[in-house]
């Protein structure tokens, strides 16, 4: 069975603080997504990376910035965390051409 | 036009009921189509995978897609209250490295 795991399902934290997320998956995936869900708006692609050290910025960049240096891990960096990020974030890896997997989601409070 | 479009419900069945979720889309290069549920605080699971049109079964579920209309359905017979959650549908074009586009999600109630 495919594993994705983010490193904690609830996090609180406070504005101007700097995030991180760890995400890990167990399949040796090539690609691995970031996206957050909110109410109303749906899933958005925040970051990707296709491969090691390759990054590529989805629809919702601002803010946020991504570290992959190892093929299983990817990190979702929030550099200085502020309310209107506040939100579920999901991960999710993918062999490539193949089905996308998501982890269970972190959700995150910035007050 | 957005790229994909998904009934946004909610909606209620009573256990029993045969479910039909849809959703269509504007992309004629999508390839790929996905269902997704997502039960509440969890992450989406994928539930049916196909490529291309026609149908395909999985226990209780049958996703059809139909590329001529850019229409792709999900039925589940005999639902039950353990099939409560939200429903994603998802698809991508044949590239290698690309993206999915999602559905915004309906969520699904079946009544006892």
């Amino acid at each position: 069975d495919v594993k994705v795991t983010q490193s904690s399902r609830y996090l609180v934290k406070r504005t101007g603080e700097k995030v991180f997320l760890e995400c890990v998956q167990d399949m040796d995936h090539e690609n691995m997504f970031w996206y957050r869900q909110d109410p109303g708006l749906g899933l958005r692609l925040i970051y990707f990376s296709y491969d090691v050290k390759m990054k590529e910025k989805g629809d919702i960049p601002e803010g946020y910035s991504v570290s992959r240096e190892k093929k299983e891990r990817f990190s979702l960096i929030l550099e200085s965390a502020s309310t209107n990020q506040t939100s579920m974030y999901l991960c999710a890896s993918r062999q490539v051409s193949y089905e996308q997997y998501f982890g269970p989601g972190t959700r995150l409070t910035v007050t | 036009q957005k790229e994909v479009e998904q009934d946004p419900g909610p909606l209620s069945v009573p256990e029993g009921a045969i479910v039909s979720l849809n959703c269509t889309y504007s992309n004629s290069a999508f390839q790929y189509f996905m269902w997704y549920r997502q039960y509440s605080r969890k992450g989406p699971e994928l539930l049916m995978y196909t490529y291309s049109s026609g149908n395909k079964e999985d226990g209780r579920f049958t996703a059809q897609v139909d590329k001529s209309s850019k229409y792709i359905s999900l039925f589940i017979r005999d639902s039950q209250p353990s099939d409560s959650a939200t429903y994603l549908c998802a698809m991508r074009h044949t590239g290698a490295n690309s993206k999915l586009t999602f559905g915004k999600g309906i969520t699904l109630s079946v009544r006892p």
